[in-house]
């Protein structure tokens, strides 16, 4: 069955600075790849996602992701942080066998000033 | 276009209650979800439906009941409340079991 794995459960990032969050998954195909940031008191809102084809994925907000098969991972990225982006980040992975997504466990991201 | 919304945001339950939570979505889409949310797990499946009328058991539904009778709408019951059930409960819905659209959320609390 597939996975993933988000290896940092907290990430603090000076407000203007670049992020990457990171993200692995294991799964025996191609995996369907997804972004998902949760701001607080909130639900769950899409920045982007890999089925297939190009591997850097653009996203809104101005984030992107980067599929890297042989590393199993597919880690988002910003350039340059908001205060507003502050939030918590997940990554889920699908697949075309089944109708669930599974999801990390999420990443807390906070923004200094 | 109000996407999916949920109902109600916030609940006290005392154990053994009974309590349903409702989820309507406006986008006509076919798939529909319940999750749970709980500290350092990240978001677990309860159950789903591929379709009006139908319904699944996902990662966790011990405890949960679905039903689908209308498209619009995902009902998801639990009919005697325990304090492991205390969580925050996010609805979701799709056109293609990928692309899935989130509601607010219900925090749900078990005494």
């Amino acid at each position: 069955a597939q996975s993933v794995t988000q290896p940092d459960i907290h990430i603090t990032v000076s407000e203007g600075a670049s992020l990457e969050l990171r993200c692995n998954y294991s799964y025996g195909a191609t995996p369907y790849l997804f972004w998902y940031v949760q701001s607080p008191g909130q639900g769950l809102q899409l920045l982007l996602k890999y089925f297939s084809g190009d591997t850097l994925v653009q996203g809104i907000k101005g984030f992107e992701a980067e599929f890297k098969r042989s590393q199993s991972s597919f880690n988002l990225r910003k350039p340059s942080v908001h205060w507003s982006d502050a939030a918590e980040y997940f990554c889920a992975v699908g697949s075309n066998s089944g109708y669930a997504l599974n999801f990390g466990k999420g990443t807390s991201l906070l923004v200094t000033p | 276009n109000a996407g999916v919304t949920q109902t109600p945001k916030f609940r006290v339950l005392k154990t053994g209650q009974s309590m349903t939570l409702l989820c309507a979505q406006d986008m006509n889409h076919e798939y529909m979800y319940w999750y749970r949310q709980d500290p350092g797990m990240g978001l677990r499946l309860i159950h789903y439906s591929v379709g009006e009328g139908t319904t699944a058991k996902g990662e966790v539904p011990d405890g949960y009941n679905v039903s689908r009778l209308k498209k619009q709408n995902f009902l998801l019951g639990l009919e005697s409340a325990a304090p492991s059930q205390t969580s925050v409960y996010f609805c979701a819905s799709s056109w293609d079991f990928y692309e899935q659209y989130f509601g607010p959320g219900t925090r749900l609390t078990v005494t």
